[in-house]
């Protein structure tokens, strides 16, 4: 069974640091694997989708990687700034006999960048 | 393009009455997922359906829930005689298909339900 896992569970920055969120899953056998954002109260809004066969993405300040025989994917967020304060997620379309593309999500982490 | 369009935004429910959660995909995606985010809770996996078919309902409770998205318009997620612990944040994602292998997710803005 697959499971996602997000450490940490929350973080507190200074405004202009780089930093590193972290998402680990059991099962190597995936399709891809999305970043995303959530604002409370809000929907979630896609950031980075890694396909299985690709290392990274990126996209302005943020890069995802992928090292899926570890089971492991960090996003990068540089030059942190207030409006990057959100929950964000993690999540793996599991590769299987059903093969319907439904998302296993992490927990989050909750960031929260101080100016 | 719009995006994936959610309604209402917010539903009030007494329990044992029936609620129904709309989702119009985005022009062109004919793939639908259903999730609920229950609170202090992750978003877990609950129903995919494609046009007048349901593929995967392993997410979906056995009793009082529901999924439908026919022909023309939008899908709706129903769940009936609503209690208490069926109040949560229901988010709909569509994408375009599976050629190659699942394609990206996007969300739409979700329906909160409250039940009292």
């Amino acid at each position: 069974k697959q499971e996602v896992t997000q450490i940490p569970a929350a973080l507190s920055v200074p405004e202009g640091e780089n930093l590193v969120l972290n998402c680990s899953f059991t099962d190597s056998a995936i399709y891809n694997l999305q970043w995303f954002r959530q604002d409370p109260g809000k929907g979630l809004t896609s950031l980075l989708l890694i396909q299985s066969s690709q290392r990274e993405q990126t996209s302005g300040r943020l890069n995802a990687s992928l090292d899926k025989s570890s089971g492991r994917s960090t996003l990068y967020i540089a030059a942190s700034q207030p409006g990057d304060s959100a929950t964000y997620l993690c999540a793996v379309a599991p590769h299987g006999s059903s093969n319907t593309g439904k998302l296993i999500f992490g927990q989050g982490t909750t960031l929260q960048v101080k100016p | 393009n719009a995006g994936v369009m959610q309604n209402p935004r917010h539903l009030v429910r007494r329990r044992g009455q029936e609620a129904r959660l709309r989702c119009s995909p985005m022009k062109g995606h004919s793939h639908v997922y259903w999730y609920r985010q229950l609170p202090e809770e992750g978003l877990k996996f609950m129903v995919y359906l494609q046009k007048e078919n349901i593929i995967d309902e392993s997410g979906m409770p056995k009793e009082r829930f529901s999924a439908e998205f026919p022909k023309e318009g939008p899908s709706i997620l129903r769940i009936q005689q609503v209690v208490r612990g069926d109040s949560a944040a229901y988010f709909c994602a569509s994408s375009p298909g599976l050629a190659g292998g699942p394609g990206e997710q996007y969300f739409g803005p979700g329906t909160r339900l409250t039940v009292t």
